[in-house]
């Protein structure tokens, strides 16, 4: 059982370039999750998702766009990458019970230059 | 303005020694509360996690929390500190008024001394 899993785990970056991230999950999640993860902030929500073909902002959605168009499927896009965006970006998925337990992804590091 | 505070961005103890890591909130209402410990290079691990009942939470590898609503907080305990809990710490809540964005505080990262 894979749980999460984010590819590519390492990227770097021009300024300007443009990437897409992806989030698997095999465990029938409702819910998804992307956050990014810097020195001495802990981890930020970028945007969610409740379901399949829905999105949503979180706390900190400029510069990103997402996409769930399969349920086990969450992508994180940059259409334009700046050096503010290097960072750890974490997925995560929970079931719609609530209970809110976040399963995590083991990251992937991005570097724009 | 809500947020998650955890005041010690280091600490350090000797292995064998306690361990206690705080975490204090700002919501109205007692939001959903949870730890999660991160490894070197590694995604984010639930420790345990409060929704209401008994204010003293056992979670896994021997750690323990505590509620304390009249401080709003919710302190991370271990008796015993190992070589293997050197790692960073995060307070992690859901505010009452969204049942699915979880918050982090900026975490505490625990080092071991031999």
């Amino acid at each position: 059982n894979a749980g999460v899993t984010q590819t590519p785990k390492f990227r770097v970056l021009k300024t300007g370039q443009s990437m897409t991230l992806l989030c698997a999950q095999d465990m029938n999640h409702e819910y998804m999750y992307w956050y990014r993860q810097d020195p001495g902030m802990g981890l930020r929500l970028i945007h969610y998702s409740v379901g399949e073909g829905t999105t949503a902002k979180g706390e900190v959605p400029d510069g990103y766009n997402v996409s769930r168009l399969k349920k086990q499927n969450f992508l994180l896009g940059l259409e334009s990458a700046a050096p503010s965006q290097t960072s750890v970006y974490f997925c995560a998925s929970s079931p719609v019970s609530g209970a809110n337990v976040l399963t995590f992804g083991a990251g992937s590091r991005l570097t724009v230059l | 303005a809500q947020s998650v505070t955890q005041p010690d961005i280091h600490i350090t103890v000797s292995e064998g020694a306690s361990l206690e890591l705080r975490c204090n909130y700002s919501y109205g209402a007692t939001p959903y509360l949870f730890w999660y410990v991160q490894s070197p290079g590694q995604g984010l691990q639930l420790l345990l996690k409060y929704f209401s009942g008994d204010t003293l939470v056992q979670g896994i590898k021997g750690f323990e929390a505590e509620f304390k609503r009249s401080q709003s907080s919710f302190n991370l305990r271990k008796p015993s500190v190992h070589w293997s809990d050197a790692a960073e710490y995060f307070c992690a809540v859901v505010p009452m008024d969204s049942s699915y964005k979880l918050i982090f505080g900026s975490g505490t990262r625990l080092l071991v001394r031999p």
